[in-house]
C-alpha cells in the first residue's frame, strides 16, 4: 500500500523562484497537514485542511499556499522561495479533524540558495 | 503562546536498560498526548499516545505517564534493544483541538 507519497524527494531551488510541494495520500483521509521539520525546532504545522475545500493557517504559514482540491491531493507552493525555508517538509493525514493518529509521509528536502 | 519541552536532547543507554524522555506542556486545556518516533530519512510514526483521563499507558516495552497537574508525560522504553536507535517526539494537542504542538526530540542512542 502507497499511503502517502511526496514529491519531490529533495530539490535544490534558487531563491526567489517558486516551487510546489506534491503530496497525495490513498487512505481517504479527511484531513490533511504540511509541516516542516528544522533541528532543534520539531515539527511546525505549516497549513492544515479539515476536508476537500477547506484550509487553514498553522503556526508558520507565512511564505506558504496550500489548496485542497479533491481528499487525495494537498500541495503546498511557495511562491517565491527564500533561503529560511530550507527545510525538511511533511505531509500528514488523519482519518478526521479529531485527536487521531497523524501518519506522515516519507518528506521533501528543500534546500534554498 | 502554546509550546512543549522535550528533555533530554540525547540521550545515550546499554542496550537492555531503559530509557526515559520527558515533555512538559504549558495549555492547561491540552488533552491528548502522543509520542512519535523517527527513523533516519523516514517521517515520524506513532508508537503511543494517552489521553488526559488516563495516568498511564503500556504497550509491551514501552510506557507512558501523564501527570495533569505537574503539566508533563514521560515515555518509558524498557530493555531497549538497537532497534530503538531513534529521534523521538512528543506532542501536546493544542488545547482541545485537534492541532499538535511538538516538543524539539530526543535523539536516543543505544550503545551495544
Amino acid at each position: 500500500t502507497a499511503g502517502i507519497t511526496q514529491a519531490p524527494t529533495s530539490q535544490i531551488l534558487a531563491a526567489g523562484r517558486s516551487m510546489t510541494l506534491r503530496c497525495t495520500q490513498d487512505m481517504r483521509h479527511n484531513a490533511m497537514y504540511w509541516y516542516r521539520q528544522d533541528l532543534g525546532l520539531g515539527l511546525r504545522l505549516i497549513h492544515y485542511s479539515n476536508t476537500a475545500g477547506t484550509t487553514g493557517k498553522g503556526e508558520v504559514p507565512d511564505g506558504y499556499s496550500v489548496s485542497r482540491a479533491n481528499t487525495d491531493d494537498f500541495p503546498l507552493t511557495l511562491a517565491s522561495a527564500v533561503p529560511s525555508q530550507t527545510s525538511v517538509y511533511f505531509c500528514a493525514t488523519s482519518p478526521d479533524r479529531g485527536q487521531e493518529t497523524q501518519y506522515f509521509g516519507p518528506g521533501t528536502r528543500l534546500l534554498v540558495l | 503562546g502554546e509550546n512543549v519541552e522535550q528533555h533530554p536532547s540525547t540521550l545515550s543507554v546499554q542496550e537492555g536498560d531503559s530509557a526515559v524522555i520527558k515533555c512538559t506542556y504549558s495549555d492547561s486545556a491540552s488533552n491528548y498526548f502522543p509520542w512519535y518516533k523517527q527513523e533516519l530519512g523516514k517521517g515520524p510514526q506513532l508508537i503511543i499516545d494517552i489521553r488526559s483521563n488516563v495516568g498511564e499507558k503500556k504497550d509491551q516495552r514501552i510506557a507512558v505517564t501523564l501527570n495533569k497537574t505537574a503539566k508533563h508525560f514521560s515515555l518509558h522504553i524498557t530493555e531497549t534493544q538497537p532497534e530503538d536507535s531513534a529521534v523521538y517526539f512528543c506532542a501536546a494537542s493544542k488545547g482541545s483541538n485537534y492541532q499538535l504542538i511538538w516538543g524539539a526530540g530526543t535523539k536516543l542512542i543505544i550503545k551495544p
